[in-house]
């Protein structure tokens, strides 16, 4: 199976910041990922498909880039409401595995 | 806009067969792939596999023993099953519409397994 580990597991920021969660893959996945945002008790939400291709109606404060087996998500101005965990998902092969998520936190 | 609602048992005893349905609205499931994920309690996601309309299948190795997937199509909907279930089969269910990137998930449904 491709592992797929995201760094940092944590992070504290402010709104207005400008946050960057990476994801590395096991192996090259070209641009087979996605990013997806979950909050408390809700289902996951994707953000980013592709690599870099933002999904309808997500904000565009959120972006995706990498290829390869590098990966990450920006966001550029934080605000309230993006406070959340943070999945990464290959789609290259299966099984499609997830990161183990990153939580963002209200410094 | 597409709406997925997960329903089933809460409760499963250990070795008894988890059953859950995916009820869609607003799209068809002739036009799409339809995913399942879990998410134990406090953990992270695992995909356990996928299904297209047409019934072609790809499941997750780990559990591609126990995992049935099925559509109906006169009824708009898809079913998991996962039999000999364990403890460790304890998490949140989703259904998710797509693949390779799936863009709207079902509420979930925790599904507890335990004697």
């Amino acid at each position: 199976d491709i592992q797929m580990t995201q760094s940092p597991s944590s992070l504290s920021a402010s709104v207005a910041d400008r946050v960057t969660i990476a994801c590395r893959a096991s192996q090259s996945i070209n641009i087979n990922i996605n990013w997806f945002q979950q909050k408390p008790g809700k289902a996951p939400k994707l953000l980013i498909h592709a690599a870099s291709s933002l999904e309808s109606g997500v904000p565009s404060r959120f972006s995706g880039s990498g290829s390869g087996t590098d990966f990450t998500l920006t966001i550029s101005s934080l605000q309230p409401e993006d406070f959340a965990t943070y999945y990464c998902q290959q789609s290259y092969t299966i099984p499609y595995t997830f990161g183990q998520g990153t939580k963002l936190e209200i410094k | 806009q597409v709406q997925l609602q997960v329903s089933g048992p809460g409760l499963v005893k250990p070795s008894e067969t988890l059953s859950l349905t995916c009820i869609v609205s607003g799209a068809s499931i002739r036009n799409y792939d339809w995913s399942w994920i879990r998410q134990p309690p406090g953990k992270g996601l695992e995909w356990i596999g996928y299904i297209s309309y047409s019934g072609n299948t790809n499941y997750n190795p780990s559990l591609k023993s126990r995992v049935t997937t099925s559509v109906d199509t006169s009824k708009n909907q898809i079913s998991l099953k996962l039999t000999s279930v364990t403890a460790a089969d304890t998490a949140v269910y989703y259904c998710a519409r797509g693949s390779h990137g799936p863009d709207s998930w079902g509420q979930g449904v925790l599904v507890t397994v335990s004697s």
